[in-house]
């Protein structure tokens, strides 16, 4: 059950898009289609932006989408606006029902 | 629209214990799987425990195993965290979270404001 591996931080100008990405083990991100990804602004509870793997919940903007390849998960946000810049977490299904979530990302907008 | 809210947090010392809840509502509480999902000061989001609907599934993360207890009273739209033999690792915001899938867990919809446990002497 060791965290997935995210980089510490990402950034980029408004308008600009970037990718954070998300590392597991065939154990979890690579075994499972149920990479859900979360935006955590300070002092605020964590929200949905991406469950199994690429689908956008209802209210989510389509600037938002999800990817997988292998071990690795991906967060691409394009057409980076102010409001972005907040933490994000990669979480997978790790079998027999357990979930582990990434080390998360800070994304500044620039 | 769904709420959940949790409470029961506090200062507690090392080895204590001490009992989180979380009142749902504006779903049916019985259908869906739930979860604690915790956040030391500063740090990341762990997955703690969750209940499968009818309670007779419950799975942990290594670290709470043997000390806290995850369970649910259906009747009463709540579920709760007893967690025991606290240290000061636990230390944490405490996060209800209602699954999203449609049978097994499969990621968290939905989340309560949470409720913040210290464990310091």
């Amino acid at each position: 059950q060791s965290a997935l591996t995210q980089p510490a931080s990402v950034s980029g100008s408004p308008g600009q898009s970037i990718t954070i990405s998300c590392t597991g083990t065939s154990s979890d991100v690579g075994s499972y289609n149920l990479v859900s990804w979360y935006q955590q602004h300070p002092g605020k509870a964590p929200k949905l932006m991406i469950y199994e793997g690429s689908k956008r919940p209802s209210g989510v903007s389509n600037r938002f989408s999800g990817s997988k390849s292998g071990n690795t998960a991906s967060l691409t946000i394009s057409g980076l606006q102010a409001e972005d810049e907040a933490d994000y977490y990669c979480c997978s299904y790790a079998g027999s029902s357990t979930f582990v979530f990434g080390t998360g990302t800070k994304v500044t907008v620039l | 629209e769904v709420q959940l809210v949790e409470s029961g947090g506090g200062l507690v010392q090392p080895g204590g214990s001490l009992r989180l809840s979380c009142a749902a509502s504006g779903f049916t509480f019985s259908s869906y799987w739930m979860s604690w999902v915790r956040q030391a000061p500063g740090k990341g989001l762990e997955w703690v425990a969750n209940i499968k609907q009818d309670g007779s599934e419950k799975y942990y993360v290594d670290s709470v195993k043997g000390r806290f207890t995850i369970s649910r009273d259906n009747a009463k739209n709540s579920l709760y965290l007893q967690m025991n033999s606290l240290r000061a690792e636990d230390t944490a915001v405490y996060y209800c979270a209602r699954d999203g899938g449609s049978y097994g867990p499969e990621y968290f919809q939905h989340w309560g404001q949470g409720t913040l446990v210290t464990v310091s002497s």
